[in-house]
């Protein structure tokens, strides 16, 4: 079966502009989450979907990050202004309700 | 809450000798644990996973790891490494009610060299 695919792969940035990274899960796949993985550390839960409601997005900073999943199927992770901090690789994962989370291959972003 | 320590940042090991990655986790609530790794610009792939029942949980590429309730422990071993195990490993835990938001150690950076 195909696994979740992340897009893009890479991306760099100025400080201050806006980006979003798009996420397509494993079909099927009810539950959807979004990581931040900072350089060294390990990922960290930002958001996470069951079906298109919000489940827990506790860590995510509302200021400038925002989330949406249309129809319960792809999501879109939005950052609008990107600070220097917010370099990372941002992981998409996704299960069934109750069940092992699937990882994309992440996409980098760098904020110059 | 949970939270994970790994407490080894980077592991040196030569080929076909045996490795250890320790994992200390701390919970108020029962567990599920997991070992993830994770290749140079890859993401993660699940190594194993401990749910219920036996304690010692095989898993792919001949890892194997250990849950310690007692110690809050859940090491990774491997008995012999080759070079295609270079990568990072993180240990994850999430309570048995919120499948899915895991938490992470810090990772362990295994490089193994001939």
């Amino acid at each position: 079966e195909a696994g979740v695919a992340q897009s893009p792969r890479y991306k760099i940035i100025e400080k201050r502009q806006s980006v979003a990274f798009w996420c397509n899960p494993i079909s099927g796949h009810a539950t959807l989450y979004w990581y931040q993985q900072i350089l060294g550390q390990g990922p960290k839960l930002l958001i996470q979907f069951q079906n298109n409601g919000v489940v827990d997005d506790s860590q995510l900073p509302k200021d400038r990050f925002s989330a949406e999943r249309l129809k319960g199927v792809d999501s879109t992770l939005k950052i609008q202004p990107a600070k220097l901090e917010d370099s990372a690789v941002y992981l998409c994962a996704s299960s069934y309700s109750r069940g092992q989370a699937f990882f994309g291959q992440g996409t980098r972003l760098t904020v110059v | 809450a949970q939270s994970v320590t790994q407490l080894d940042s980077q592991v040196p090991v030569f080929e076909e000798a045996p490795v250890e990655l320790r994992c200390n986790y701390s919970s108020s609530v029962s567990v599920y644990l997991f070992w993830y790794v994770q290749y140079p610009n890859q993401g993660l792939q699940l190594l194993l996973k401990y749910l219920s029942g036996s304690t010692l949980v095989k898993g792919i590429n001949g890892f194997e790891a250990e849950f310690n309730k007692s110690q809050t422990s859940f090491h990774l071993r491997k008995p012999s490494v080759h070079i295609s195990d270079t990568a990072e490993y993180f240990c994850a835990v999430t309570s048995t009610d919120s499948w899915g938001k895991l938490q992470f150690g810090a990772g362990t950076q295994v490089v193994v060299t001939p």
